[in-house]
């Protein structure tokens, strides 16, 4: 119930191309869908987060789709650039009492080639 | 500060030593959590803390593991008898509203922890 699946573990994008990540969850209390990069050595920082009751929600770049009656979710990174090179993981937050934690993906290493 | 940040960045004890890890979170910020992140996996919540409420413990994997947060800022985190399964990268996070809808939790870079 608490788990969040994300796929693919890896990806290779040419610079320019479009980066695609997918996460899929089960628990349908959960009311805020983040999504997080990070670089090697660094802790996660927020790169763009979604609420349930929107479907899209794009800034720059970077879009998420969201689809509520699937229980999926994707990250959109659109003309991906080499700095975007990182791991990315999807999150979503418990929506009961005090269940404020993310419980995240387990991770996507993007490589953007030059 | 400007961030959260976490003290050691990387410590190596042996097998059945206690470690103690600390963070400082964004000043005014008054939810904390720890998170724990094994090597190629993602971060698995261990325990949170609101304002003076009773933290939420319920991600701690043993009762080795044990935390407290003091004056409501700093955190420090207990791992006794430590396993080479408690191996991982620890982190730290805070955040100023975590009632709101859309919060940020902000990370600090994590402690090492590497247990021979």
């Amino acid at each position: 119930q608490q788990q969040v699946k994300q796929s693919p573990q890896s990806l290779i994008v040419q610079k320019g191309g479009i980066s695609i990540i997918n996460c899929a969850y089960e628990n349908t209390a959960f009311d805020y869908f983040p999504w997080y990069q990070q670089f090697p050595g660094k802790g996660p920082a927020l790169l763009i987060a979604i609420r349930p009751d929107v479907s899209e929600k794009k800034e720059g770049r970077f879009t998420i789709s969201f689809n509520k009656s699937a229980k999926q979710f994707s990250l959109h990174i659109m003309d991906s650039q080499p700095g975007d090179s990182a791991t990315y993981f999807c999150a979503a937050r418990g929506g009961k009492g005090s269940a404020r934690q993310l419980t995240f993906g387990s991770g996507t290493q993007l490589t953007v080639l030059p | 500060g400007a961030g959260v940040s976490q003290s050691p960045s990387n410590k190596v004890t042996e097998k059945g030593k206690d470690v103690e890890l600390r963070c400082d979170p964004i000043s005014g910020h008054t939810a904390l959590y720890w998170y724990r992140q094994s090597l190629g996996q993602g971060l698995e919540f261990l325990i949170y803390f609101q304002g003076n409420s009773a933290p939420d413990k319920s991600g701690l994997p043993s009762d080795r593991f044990s935390a407290e947060r003091t004056g409501g800022s700093v955190s420090t985190l207990t791992i006794q008898r430590t396993q080479q399964e408690d191996s991982a990268v620890y982190l730290c996070a805070s955040s100023s509203q975590p009632s709101g809808m859309e919060e940020t939790q902000y990370f600090g870079p994590g402690t090492r922890l590497l247990v021979l």
